[in-house]
């Protein structure tokens, strides 16, 4: 049971280019979510998936884009990156919307120059 | 915007001491008050959690207080350890709504 897995772990981008985040949870959580850590700024949440099919945006949506391919696995794209985007990101999993406790991954961080 | 408000930043205290971080709310509507704790490299972890029907919830050697009337919680590390050395986040949980604070760094001297 490997709860909540993120790939990558590192990542460098130069401005412009485009790459997926990949997420995964084993634990048939209903809800997925993604997030990024910023030094200061704490968790800000920037999609989510309240179930399979269904995606909403957060507070800082903008630049990124999710799909949620099955009920395990949520991505997050960023279609050209810029050096405002670097940050780490978490994608996390809970039960059901309502669910009190997230469940997070390992993170990937990511570095636009 | 709905806020979180979390202090301090970061946290020196020396083994064996107590470590109080505190956060303040601001939308009633919050009905769930969960701390996480994270480790450098790692993704946060729920370390405990309180409603607001009561004032005091104590789990080992984590407390939280809650203060309805002033919008306030706190988290409280009695004997705090080296290896409670991490970033803690408060965060506050409403209907669709899931705010974290922007955290502490706690650093626990041997």
């Amino acid at each position: 049971n490997a709860g909540v897995t993120q790939t990558p772990k590192f990542q460098v981008l130069k401005t412009g280019q485009s790459m997926t985040l990949q997420c995964a949870q084993d634990m048939n959580h209903n809800s997925m979510y993604w997030y990024r850590q910023d030094p200061g700024m704490g968790l800000r949440l920037i999609y989510y998936s309240a179930s399979e099919g269904t995606t909403d945006k957060g507070e800082v949506p903008n630049g990124y884009n999710v799909s949620r391919l099955n009920k395990r696995e949520f991505s997050l794209r960023l279609e050209s990156a810029a050096p405002s985007q670097t940050s780490v990101y978490f994608c996390a999993s809970s039960e059901m919307w309502s669910q009190e406790t997230q469940y997070f991954g390992p993170g990937t961080r990511l570095l636009v120059l | 915007q709905q806020q979180v408000k979390q202090s301090p930043q970061s946290l020196i205290v020396q083994k064996g001491g107590i470590s109080i971080i505190n956060c303040a709310y601001e939308n009633t509507a919050f009905d769930y008050f969960p701390w996480y704790q994270q480790f450098p490299g790692k993704g946060p972890a729920l370390l405990i959690a309180i409603r607001p029907d009561v004032s005091e919830k104590k789990e080992g050697r984590f407390t939280i207080s809650f203060n309805k009337s002033a919008k306030q919680f706190s988290l409280h590390i009695m004997d705090s350890q080296p290896g409670d050395s991490a970033t803690y986040f408060c965060a506050a949980m409403g209907t669709y709504k899931y705010i974290f604070g922007t955290g502490t760094r706690l650093k626990v001297l041997a």
